[in-house]
């Protein structure tokens, strides 16, 4: 089966630029996740989403973050404008249920100069 | 709220050796899961074993094994045999329901 899709895979941007990163999750999973991994860090939960409801965005930024998922599928994470701080690895990742276990995709990395 | 400690941010082995990466928790539920996934440079993360709560047995994938000590919170991961390509950083996680939290991983080196 087809893994969780992520691009770019890189992406360098000046600080008080945007960023928008993309996320194809595997194929009728209905909870997708992003996550923020500063270098040398566990992953932290930015957002949950279950189909096209979000079901935690508790720690995500949202004076700068956003994200969304219409239709319940592909998801779209969005910072604007971006501070150095935001410099980090952002995953993405599904699973068929709440209770299941998570596949990940292979990540974006972002850095802000 | 939950959280995951891995008391060991780097650990080595030689190879074809055994090692054991320590991982603690603190949670007030008694229904819950833990996971240990690989993360290689390749960033992707891979489950390498996965652990009821409410099950006594500990889980074992092929070289893989959990030491799974309810009552201490504690699920700390055995590496029989380790191999070059167990390298990687190794992450403890903790979910029930919609939370899932990870730890601050553990860097593997395996030497030759």
């Amino acid at each position: 089966e087809a893994g969780v899709a992520q691009s770019p895979r890189y992406k360098i941007i000046e600080k008080r630029q945007s960023v928008a990163f993309w996320c194809n999750p595997i194929s009728g999973h209905a909870t997708l996740y992003w996550y923020q991994q500063i270098l040398g860090q566990g992953p932290k939960l930015l957002i949950q989403f279950q189909n096209n409801g979000v079901v935690d965005d508790s720690q995500l930024p949202k004076d700068r973050f956003s994200a969304e998922r219409l239709k319940g599928v592909d998801s779209t994470l969005k910072i604007q404008p971006a501070k150095l701080e935001d410099s980090a690895v952002y995953l993405c990742a599904s699973s068929l249920q709440a209770n299941e276990k998570l596949f990940f995709g292979s990540g974006t990395q972002l850095s802000v100069l | 709220a939950q959280t995951v400690t891995q008391s060991q941010p780097e650990m080595s082995v030689q190879e074809a050796e055994t090692v054991t990466l320590s991982c603690t928790y603190d949670t007030s539920e008694s229904d819950y899961y833990l996971f240990w996934y690989k993360q290689p440079p390749s960033r992707q993360m891979i489950l390498v074993i996965r652990q009821e709560a409410y099950k006594q047995q500990n889980a074992t994938e092929n070289r893989f094994s959990v030491n799974f000590q309810k009552a201490a919170k504690s699920f700390s991961l055995k590496i029989s045999d380790s191999q070059l390509g167990d390298a990687a950083m190794y992450f403890c996680a903790y979910r029930r329901g919609q939370n899932f939290v990870f730890g601050p991983g553990t860097r593997l080196s395996v030497l030759p």
